[in-house]
Parts: C-alpha cells; structure tokens; sequence
C-alpha cells in the first residue's frame, strides 16, 4: 500500500527565512512524488514533479529513496508563499494519486 | 479555455438520497479523475476514467460511481448517501498520464 505523511499540519516561519516542508512516503516500487499547492480562494495546482527536476518560484524538491523523502525547501520565504502545500505520490504504472494532509505554511510579515 | 469545470458549486442532501456531480475537463484533456476530500484532510483518489471506461479505483464503497462521455465529461454518482459522504469532490483531468488539472470542487453536505 502507498501512503504519504506530513508531519506538520501548520508551519510559521518569517518573511527571509528558510522553509523546509517535510513529506516522507511508503511505496516499495518506483514512486513517481510531486507536490501540489493551493492559495487562498483557488484551486489545487502542481507545484513540481521530482522527475522535472526544476525549481518553481524558488522551491525545490529532491527525492530521497533511502530516507523515502520528497521534502520541499526554499531558500528566503515570501508572504506570497503562505498556502496549503501538498505532497503526492503515484506508484509507476498506476493511476491513482495518493495524496499527504496538508501543511498550510504561513510566512510571517 | 475556463479549464476544468464542475456543477454544481453546493449541494445538500438528506440521508439515504442519491446525487450526480458533473465535470467537464479542460479542453484536449481526455482522462478524468475523482477525488473526495473530507475537512481536514487531503484529497482521496476515488476512481479514473478514460476512454468511458473506469481506468483504476480507490478504496471507496460501489455506492460510488461513474460515467465518462463521448466529449470526455464525466459524473460521479454517490447513492444512499451517509453523514460521511460529506465532503468536497474534486474533478482533474489530465491528457492520458500527463499533469493534472483540479477544479474547483462540488461542496456536499448530508444531513
């Protein structure tokens, strides 16, 4: 079975400071991780994939398979990042998408 | 293109009743994809539909079902509905195994 946990529900950190959103997994194939984000009054959007290897308004994403790790880091936070951050995780050659809880980051002006 | 759409916003029922939630994908999407999420909590796969054919499920009761169409929009039907069943259903289409794109939701509630 997959399964997806992030530890912290809510995460508070100051405007400049580093974020560090954690998500560990439990799949024992090839994941395929991703971390989707939802503003206020909007939908859920794909933030990145692991498999793009890019950073997306400055956050990056690396998977760790000894650790089953997929945590999301930016460097300097800005208030315009202050949402609800998902991550997710679709087991290679399947459909479903099996989704974390939630952490609503909040950046403190 | 408005990308993904759903009907309608709210809806509330009574116990025992069925409902029909209704989505259109974004337009060149042809796969579409349900999920339930319960306050609090991150959205649950409930099942996928590609080709009017239901393409993998998630752990959900058959009272849960659903339809794709010829133009690839898609219905999700819940019958005897239970106080758990409350809950926002979110519709994403993608373009076969491609990035999914989430509307906005359906707001069920049962009392």
């Amino acid at each position: 079975a997959q399964r997806v946990t992030q530890p912290e529900k809510l995460l508070s950190v100051f405007k400049g400071a580093p974020v560090e959103l954690k998500c560990n997994y439990s799949y024992s194939g090839s994941p395929e991780l991703f971390w989707y984000v939802q503003y206020s009054r909007q939908r859920l959007q794909l933030l990145l994939r692991h498999i793009s290897r890019e950073s997306i308004k400055g956050f990056t994403a690396d998977l760790n398979k000894g650790e089953t790790s997929f945590h999301l880091k930016k460097p300097f936070a800005q208030e315009e990042d202050s949402a609800m951050y998902y991550c997710a995780l679709k087991a290679g050659g399947y459909q479903k998408v099996t989704f974390g809880i939630g952490t609503k980051l909040q950046v403190i002006p | 293109d408005a990308g993904v759409t759903q009907s309608p916003t709210h809806l509330i029922k009574t116990r025992g009743q069925q409902v029909t939630l209704r989505c259109s994908p974004k337009s060149g999407h042809d796969t579409v994809s349900w999920y339930q999420q319960a306050l609090g909590q991150g959205p649950q796969f409930i099942f996928q539909y590609y080709e009017e054919e239901e393409r993998q499920r998630g752990n959900f009761p058959d009272r849960f079902s659903g339809h794709q169409f010829p133009n690839y929009s898609s219905e999700l039907n819940v019958n005897a509905l239970l106080l758990g069943d409350s809950a926002l259903y979110l519709c994403a289409s993608s373009q076969s195994s491609y990035e999914q794109y989430f509307g906005p939701g359906t707001r069920l509630t049962v009392t």
